[in-house]
């Protein structure tokens, strides 16, 4: 079946480590996103890439960086610099650029720091 | 500046009746497109409903459909008989030429019980 897959669901970090979130998609999409949602609130973009070898900084790219190597992934590595990184992280992949293309978003990885 | 509204953070309906979801939107962009998210307790952004700026017909998916009122700027999502299983967060989302057709902006949601 197509689809996005995240790993790991939850992930639990020490202060001053850096830890990278996994994101695979099987549906021949172009563009590929990751976002942030802290309790009780909507989506906010971290990064997104509309093709390979390239991305774009979102609202909120402060402590977060990317990598875009391959059409079907796009990890998310969290640094030390991100000063509040708990909170649950959703990747999402959309076919085309025009208004009507959906995202489709992968089940995603809750990331706690102790 | 894009912005959603979502100004109900929680709403209740009782099983098999019709709900509607409040959601204003502000863009200067001729030309958009507006969508409907579900996220249950697992996390996962379920996709439920997408309506062109151009559509002269509002759009319907099953149970849902999207009462667009263009001049007003709303896009408020209507559940028809309301089951159990949609208790869930609600997200509604736009996108625009200014945003460089590769952001999706979404409102904060709104939380909606289904009650037996």
């Amino acid at each position: 079946d197509g689809g996005i897959t995240q790993s790991p669901k939850y992930l639990f970090r020490k202060e001053g480590q850096n830890v990278t979130l996994s994101c695979e998609q099987n549906l021949n999409h172009d563009a590929m996103y990751w976002y942030r949602q802290d309790p009780g609130q909507g989506l906010r973009l971290i990064y997104y890439s509309q093709i390979v070898n390239d991305f774009q900084k979102g609202d909120i790219a402060e402590g977060y960086s990317v990598s875009r190597e391959k059409k079907e992934s796009f990890p998310l590595t969290v640094t030390s610099a991100q000063k509040n990184p708990t909170a649950f992280y959703l990747c999402a992949s959309r076919k085309g650029t025009g208004n009507s293309d959906t995202q489709y978003f992968g089940p995603g990885t809750r990331l706690t720091v102790l | 500046a894009q912005k959603i509204t979502q100004t109900q953070p929680g709403m209740f309906v009782q099983e098999k009746e019709a709900v509607t979801l409040d959601c204003t939107y502000d863009t200067s962009d001729p030309s958009y497109g507006l969508f409907w998210y579900k996220q249950p307790s697992s996390g996962e952004m379920i996709f439920l409903i997408y309506q062109g700026s151009y559509d002269q017909q509002n759009a319907t998916e099953g149970r849902y459909s999207l009462n667009f009122q263009k001049a007003r700027k709303s896009a408020n999502l209507v559940i028809s008989a309301s089951q159990l299983g949609d208790s869930a967060m609600y997200f509604c989302a736009m996108r625009g030429l200014t945003t460089g057709g590769f952001k999706t902006i979404f409102g904060a949601g709104t939380r909606l019980f289904v009650k037996a």
